[in-house]
This record gives structure tokens, sequence and C-alpha cells, in this order.
């Protein structure tokens, strides 16, 4: 079955204790990207990644950190949370010919708590 | 700045009641805008791409439209499975691959 598969799709943490979004995707897709959903702002794209060793920054990258070493994987990465990182997490892949038709495919999301 | 501004924020239909939800954009080259759907604690799921003013995409009860400054999701006869959020989202032909989403428009299609 084509997936999006995030790990953990639920984690309370504490400031500063590091932690990593795993995702992957098993479609071959060149096209990855991380988003953030909070409510009244909507879906926000943190970071993003053409393909393998090639990553660029989103509208909300600060906190942030992401790496392609594998075409499948995308692991989104917090150094030292924060409160103001609690948000519903998501994580998108395309075919890049059909990134271009915006036709993203998403995981179930993963809900991060930090106090 | 890109921005994207959906409405209403949510709207509440009886069972066959024909309504539309609005997207209005502003981007700076539109390369497309995109519609949506999300169901309560899952992602996204892709609806439909427009490129163009003037074109339209229908599928099932769903058709979409684009204007110059604006895009509507028609819903025909809707059936309480069609009730979600439905999303929105333009990208820029600005040589990025970056893209605006609205904050969606909740329905609910009563029985």
């Amino acid at each position: 079955e084509a997936q999006v598969t995030q790990n953990p799709r639920y984690l309370i943490t504490v400031t500063g204790k590091k932690l990593t979004v795993t995702c992957s995707q098993n479609m071959n897709h060149e096209y990855m990207s991380w988003y953030r959903q909070d409510p009244g702002l909507g879906l926000r794209q943190i970071y993003y990644s053409m393909n393998v060793e090639v990553t660029d920054k989103g509208d909300v990258p600060e906190g942030y950190k992401v790496s392609r070493k594998e075409k499948r994987n995308f692991p989104l990465i917090l150094e030292s949370p924060s409160p103001n990182q609690t948000s519903l997490y998501f994580c998108a892949s395309s075919f890049f010919r059909r990134e271009l038709d915006g036709e993203l495919f998403f995981g179930e999301g993963s809900r991060l708590t930090v106090l | 700045e890109d921005q994207v501004t959906q409405s209403p924020e949510a709207l509440r239909l009886q069972e066959g009641e024909s309504s539309s939800l609005n997207c209005s954009y502003t981007v700076s080259g539109l390369r497309g805008l995109f519609w949506y759907r999300q169901d309560p604690g899952k992602g996204p799921e892709f609806l439909f791409t427009l490129y163009s003013a003037g074109e339209e995409k229908e599928k099932e009860r769903l058709k979409a439209t684009l204007t110059k400054k604006e895009s509507f999701l028609h819903i025909t006869a809707p059936k309480p499975e069609d009730s979600a959020t439905y999303l929105c989202a333009v990208a820029s032909s600005k040589g990025t691959y970056k893209y605006i989403f609205g904050t969606g428009t909740r329905l609910k299609v009563l029985a």
C-alpha cells in the first residue's frame, strides 16, 4: 500500500530535550516536505527537499533541522524544543513532476506537545 | 506577500443543499491552485489542481473553478460523507517549491 509513515504519532516532551520525528514514504517520490498545522494559522511549510541531499527552508524553519540521506526518509529534528513548537506536524511527498501539480501525499500526522 | 484566505470558516448544510466555498488568493505569479480535503485526525487528501483562470475540474459532487483572484469549490447535493475540512493552497511560479495554505472551511452536512 502506498503511504507516508510518520513516527511517533503522539509525543509529550519537555523543553530542551532533543527529539526526532521520522517520515518514510514507499512511493519512490523525489519531493518531501514538512508542515505544521496550528488552529487559525493553517498548514505552514517548515522545510522541503527536492531530492537526496537537497533541502531548503519553507516559511517557518526556525528551531528545526532536516536531513535527506536516503530518498525514502526525511526526518524532522528539534534540537532544543520549546513550547511554541507544540503543534500537529505533517510530512508529505510527491513525484517531482507531480509536485508541480500539487498532488502531495500526506502522512497521518504527529501531535507534539512541549512542556 | 503570497496569501490565501478561505471563507466561510465553517458551514453547515442539510443533505442535498448545494453551496460553494471560497478561496481568495494573492500570489506573485500563480503556478497552481490546489484543493485538499482533510478528515479529523488525518492528513490532507488531494482533490484538484487548477492552473489558469477559467479552468474547471470535477469529481463526483465537487467542482472547482478558478478566476484571477479566487477559486470556488462548489458542492452539489452534498451527503453526510462530504463532511470534512476543505483546504485551498497556492504555489508561486517564482522559482520556489513552497505551498501557501489557507486555514480551511469546516463543512458539516446533516442527514
